[in-house]
């Protein structure tokens, strides 16, 4: 059981735009920064947005991120057959630990 | 260029104790800011974070492991360590280290190692 909450799959067709949330509590999300990951098939996860909106470079601008309150958000606009993958939400908590989401498989149709 | 590596056993026998280290390049883990994390993945599931250490020697944990697990660095030798004891098959997964730079209460992992995949079976 994962102590950040997100749906275990999401879809889209190319060229959609794509939402997947991250549900968490006032300890983790509510008040540090969140990360999200990429995972494709058979490789080590890459970091994809940083400090809740932030891209490292070389993340296209059609990743972004937000967050409100208790909760984020990972939005993929222009949907490509190369963004099929597992995404991961990610925050450090305030009991000193970190914490992760149970990831979502997120398939291009 | 940053690199991460992990090398260790690949199986296990269950009861046994796992040692793994992590050998990187690219950064210092005597500057300021700099953490190195080790992370796992069960086949098939989702990642869990286990263990960090700041450049101050600082460590964390994962509560639901902090029993088994120690994280030590070699700074000397550009090596973060982490053993975990007491090992189950259900402690079967790829194991990753990854570097973090910046506040304290981040979990920006910017660079991984391939990861390693532990086996644990008799």
């Amino acid at each position: 059981q994962s102590v950040l909450t997100q749906p275990p799959s999401a879809s889209g067709t190319p060229g959609q735009r794509v939402t997947i949330s991250c549900s968490g509590s006032s300890s983790n999300i509510g008040s540090n920064a969140v990360n999200w990951y990429q995972q494709l098939p058979g490789t080590a996860p890459k970091l994809l947005i940083y400090s809740n909106n932030q891209r490292p470079s070389g993340v296209p601008d059609r990743f972004s991120g937000s967050k409100s309150g208790t909760s984020a958000s990972l939005a993929i606009s222009g949907l490509q057959s190369e963004d099929e993958a597992d995404y991961y939400c990610a925050a450090w908590d305030d009991t000193l630990i970190g914490v992760f989401g149970g990831g979502t498989k997120l398939t291009v149709l | 260029q940053i690199t991460l590596k992990e090398s260790g056993p690949t199986l296990v026998r269950p009861t046994q104790t796992l040692t793994l280290t992590c050998t990187f390049s690219g950064f210092s883990l005597s500057t300021s800011g700099v953490g190195v994390g080790w992370l796992r993945q069960p086949p098939g599931k989702a990642l869990e974070w286990l263990a960090l250490i700041y450049w101050i020697d600082d460590k964390r944990y994962s509560p639901s492991l902090k029993s088994r697990l120690t994280i030590t660095k070699d700074t000397s030798k550009n090596q973060v360590v982490l053993t975990m004891t007491n090992m189950e098959p259900v402690d079967t997964a790829t194991y990753y280290c990854a570097h973090r730079q910046g506040a304290y209460s981040t979990l920006n992992f910017d660079y991984w190692g391939q990861g390693t995949l532990v086996t644990v079976s008799s």
